[in-house]
């Protein structure tokens, strides 16, 4: 599975949306991007995921670049509840596909 | 989303000592469920993945005799940590996969070991 490349940590003012980047430059065709977030001390929650066009759920928006070589998680409205780290990860389907993941990004929201 | 839970949230256990740990997916059918661990401050680990019915597949460096994994069916996964010691102190999460939807993985809330 490719690996990503994302910001160490950012920081978003509550209530403006955050922009999560994520490189992913060596994804190969059958590969999606999906993206979780982990609230300390609790197991990783789902958000998104995408092929290559873009998504948008209850949660967020994904945006992938048309090359697909780096995408972008948009929370719309961030709350104080959104801190978290968040992980962008490429995976194919099918059996084979594994969810490995790297450092993710450190999201404070701050008031 | 899809719910996996997790039995117990949290144990401590003397070293030398064997716990098992089980995951469950409540209200969907997983073929393949996945381990991970967890240290403080870092990313999570995968260390197998197991399949309904048949044998576990390790990850590189995962001991396969000391962390014992069966998948006897397909809403149920148990871990067993053969004779803990302090440095399997660690946070485990499970997840299992839904095959029945667009194979989104979910996982469970994890469970805390601390090993004496």
């Amino acid at each position: 599975d490719a690996k990503t490349t994302q910001p160490t940590s950012m920081d978003c003012a509550e209530g403006r949306a955050a922009n999560l980047p994520c490189n992913h430059s060596t994804i190969s065709g059958n590969e999606y991007v999906y993206w979780y977030r982990q609230i300390h001390s609790q197991g990783p929650q789902y958000i998104i995921h995408g092929l290559k066009n873009n998504e948008t759920n209850e949660m967020a928006s994904l945006i992938i670049t048309e090359d697909r070589k780096s995408s972008t998680l948009i929370l719309p409205h961030a709350t104080l509840r959104d801190t978290a780290v968040y992980y962008c990860i490429v995976r194919t389907r099918g059996q084979g596909g594994k969810l490995i993941f790297g450092q993710g990004t450190e999201l404070s929201v701050k008031p | 989303g899809a719910v996996v839970s997790q039995h117990p949230s949290r144990v401590i256990c003397k070293s030398g000592t064997s716990v098992k740990i089980e995951c469950r997916s409540l209200d969907f059918q997983a073929t393949t469920m996945f381990w991970y661990r967890q240290f403080p401050k870092k990313s999570l680990m995968l260390m197998a993945t197991s399949n309904e019915g048949s044998k576990a597949t390790y990850e590189q460096g995962v001991e396969k005799d000391k962390f014992l994994i069966n998948h006897a069916s397909l809403t149920l996964s148990t871990l067993t940590v053969t004779s803990a010691h302090p440095e399997d102190s660690s946070f485990y999460i499970c997840s299992a996969r839904d095959l029945a939807g667009q194979e989104t993985q979910y996982f469970g809330p994890g469970t805390r070991l601390l090993v004496l």
